[in-house]
């Protein structure tokens, strides 16, 4: 099973900073099948990137994503108020799927 | 647009079945894979497992000797039992569509389980 491992674990910023998140996997992993999202207390996680560098529908440029083989990067180049939420990475490999613990991102 | 509705108790007795139904609207349930996602309270997300239109499921390794996923086409709905359930289990289960990404959830439903 591929772990997936997310850092930090929580990022103080304040709007208007950069973000970079980062996910590393513990073997390699298909960057087609690598995707971020952001997830909300009470909302249902939002898909904001998928095949590692693509962003879903209607997801502001401001969310990039990067990387290949275990090592991934999620970046926001400007934070705005409403970005401070929890984000993951997962993956689908050999028929099952693996979400990292999540990466807090709070106002500073 | 499609949309993903889950129901089923939110409060199931220890020892027992846990069983919740999803009901997809917006679209058919055929073709697609079909997932169901849970997320402790406090943790993050877990995935619990799939099924394919045709019938054919995937399970957490973690958890295959307690999951069962189902699908009835005729009523575009598929379902999860989880048997033997203790307080880990609580969580909120999401129903979801798709895998690599996930692109179409629930908004997801609170189960806890207590006596």
């Amino acid at each position: 099973e591929i772990v997936l491992t997310q850092s930090p674990g929580t990022l103080s910023l304040s709007p208007g900073e950069r973000a970079i998140l980062s996910c590393r996997a513990s073997q390699s992993v298909s960057s087609s099948y690598l995707a971020w999202y952001q997830h909300k207390p009470g909302q249902a996680p939002r898909l904001l990137v998928y095949g590692a560098s693509s962003r879903a529908t209607g997801i502001p440029d401001r969310f990039s994503g990067s990387g290949s083989g275990t090592d991934f990067t999620l970046t926001i180049s400007s934070l705005e108020p409403e970005d401070f939420a929890v984000y993951y990475c997962q993956q689908f490999d050999t028929s099952r799927i693996t979400f990292g613990q999540g990466t807090r991102l709070e106002i500073k | 647009q499609v949309q993903l509705q889950e129901s089923g108790p939110g409060l199931v007795k220890p020892s027992e079945t846990l069983s919740l139904t999803c009901t997809v609207s917006g679209g058919s349930i055929s073709s697609f894979y079909w997932n169901w996602i849970r997320q402790p309270p406090g943790k993050g997300l877990e995935w619990v497992g799939y099924i394919y239109d045709s019938g054919s499921t995937n399970y957490n390794p973690s958890l295959k000797s307690r999951v069962t996923i189902s699908v009835d086409t005729s009523k575009n709905q598929f379902s999860l039992k989880l048997s033997s359930v203790t307080a880990a289990d609580s969580a909120v289960y999401y129903c979801a569509r798709d895998l690599a990404p996930v692109q179409h959830w629930g908004q997801g439903t609170l189960v806890t389980v207590s006596s």
